[in-house]
């Protein structure tokens, strides 16, 4: 199956801080991807979907200027947390869809990121 | 607003018992199922999924999902659950305009050998 990587698995960064998280699509390309955030023993909600060549889409609630989303190409996308709080410690999990495949509308996800803001 | 129910958030068997999680979704438009599994330490793995069709889908592992579309329903069972099907389980849905995941707020399993 289609494999998405995702990058660091974990960081530790200090409060104020800017932290990159990278999402990749191995053998497929993926013109949208999607970045989810996990609380601990919770759901996964969505933040943001990302759009190869044009702006994220962001959910309500979600600040589109503390959390940056830049899919600058069909293979990559990248969420930078700006000005990090201890609250913005979380999961971060991303997903790609591949349009080319045979499983329509079926989202391939990352690993997960876990970020720790001291 | 979109929205997905779990009912169980902490399901505890023995091993060779039968497992039914329930899932409800509300959404008044054509919607997309699935079910995820989360194994300890790993990454979101699809279970199964239903697009359209036949309501009774075949997943991974003896996993299996009936769409019941008059309640709302895309319950999980397996009739025979092993130690190895410890895991944190996640219902979720799409719309076939959004695409994004709504997903319900998991069903951890521990089954006991």
């Amino acid at each position: 199956g289609a494999v998405v990587s995702q990058h660091p698995s974990r960081v530790i960064c200090k409060s104020g801080t800017s932290v990159k998280i990278e999402c990749r699509s191995l053998d497929f390309q993926a013109t949208t991807m999607f970045w989810y955030r996990q609380f601990p023993k919770k759901s996964l909600m969505l933040m943001a979907t990302s759009n190869e060549g044009s702006k994220a889409t962001y959910e309500q609630g979600v600040e589109k200027d503390k959390f940056l989303i830049n899919h600058a190409s069909l293979t990559l996308s990248t969420l930078t947390v700006t000005s990090a709080h201890p609250e913005d410690s979380s999961f971060y999990i991303c997903s790609a869809r591949d349009p080319s495949g045979r499983a329509k509308d079926e989202q391939y996800f990352g690993p997960g990121t876990r970020l720790t803001v001291t | 607003a979109q929205s997905v129910s779990q009912h169980n958030h902490h399901v505890i068997l023995s091993e060779a018992a039968s497992l039914e999680l329930g899932c409800n979704y509300s959404y008044g438009g054509t919607v997309n199922l699935f079910w995820y599994v989360q194994y300890p330490g790993q990454h979101l793995q699809l279970l199964l999924k239903y697009f359209s069709g036949d309501p009774l889908v075949k997943g991974i592992k003896g996993f299996e999902a009936e769409f019941i579309k008059s309640k709302f329903s895309f319950n999980l069972r397996k009739p025979s659950v092993q130690w190895s099907d410890t895991a944190e389980y996640f219902c979720a849905f799409s719309d076939t305009g959004r695409r994004a995941l709504t997903f319900g707020s998991g069903t951890r399993l521990q089954v006991q050998p």
